[in-house]
């Protein structure tokens, strides 16, 4: 079955204590993604990427990493997690050779720093 | 500032009702798509409209994208409860390295009382 899976799906931690959150897809997409959802914000980019080893910062990358060392995965790194990085996050994935492919997006991971 | 403004915020209709959910921004999009996400799921494609003025049905969800390509609709003919969830709308831009870069609106809130 296509899918992204995200590891964790919740996840509890205290301010400063690094973490890692999980994505793989197997549907040897390209193009990987993170996302912060907030309410009434909507869905906000955090970082990209389009390739192995090729990554970039979306609209909101302060205080995340991110790394791309095999196609399959992309996981989001907090070193040092704060408060105000309590959120749902989503990873997706889609092809890159259509304009038009729809995302395909992990069931979230919802985090809290206390 | 949001870029893709979503109207409204929140919407609780009687099954049977017709319902509109606007899209708005200031911004051309290459593309439009809407997505439906359910409680504790990821984001799922329903539609992408490509062209101005263009009109896609999905049984008794219509979709329109604007004649200038910076705005949307999407209208449900006699809801039901099923049609619960978050529906978002992203815009497609193109990056300069040609990967496409969605932007999402802030969501609108469906419930379908039965």
């Amino acid at each position: 079955e296509a899918q992204v899976t995200q590891n964790p799906r919740y996840l509890i931690t205290v301010t400063g204590k690094k973490l890692t959150v999980t994505c793989s897809q197997n549907m040897n997409h390209e193009y990987m993604s993170w996302y912060r959802q907030d309410p009434g914000l909507g869905l906000r980019q955090i970082y990209y990427s389009m390739n192995v080893e090729v990554t970039d910062k979306g609209d909101v990358p302060e205080g995340y990493k991110v790394s791309r060392k095999e196609k399959r995965n992309f996981p989001l790194i907090l070193e040092s997690p704060s408060p105000n990085q309590t959120s749902l996050y989503f990873c997706a994935s889609t092809r890159l050779a259509a304009t038009n492919e729809k995302l395909f997006f992990g069931s979230g991971t919802q985090l809290s720093v206390l | 500032t949001q870029l893709l403004e979503q109207s409204p915020q929140f919407l609780s209709i009687q099954e049977g009702e017709n319902l509109t959910v606007y899209c708005n921004s200031s911004s051309v999009f290459s593309s439009l798509q809407w997505y439906r996400q359910e409680p504790g799921e990821g984001p799922v494609l329903l539609v992408t409209v490509v062209t101005g003025g263009e009109v896609k049905k999905l049984k008794r969800l219509t979709f329109q994208f604007g004649d200038a390509r910076k705005d949307s609709s999407l209208h449900i003919t006699a809801a039901q409860p099923g049609d619960t969830g978050l529906y978002l709308c992203a815009g497609g831009l193109i990056s300069s390295g040609s990967a496409r870069q969605l932007t999402f609106g802030s969501g609108t809130q469906l419930t379908v009382l039965p």
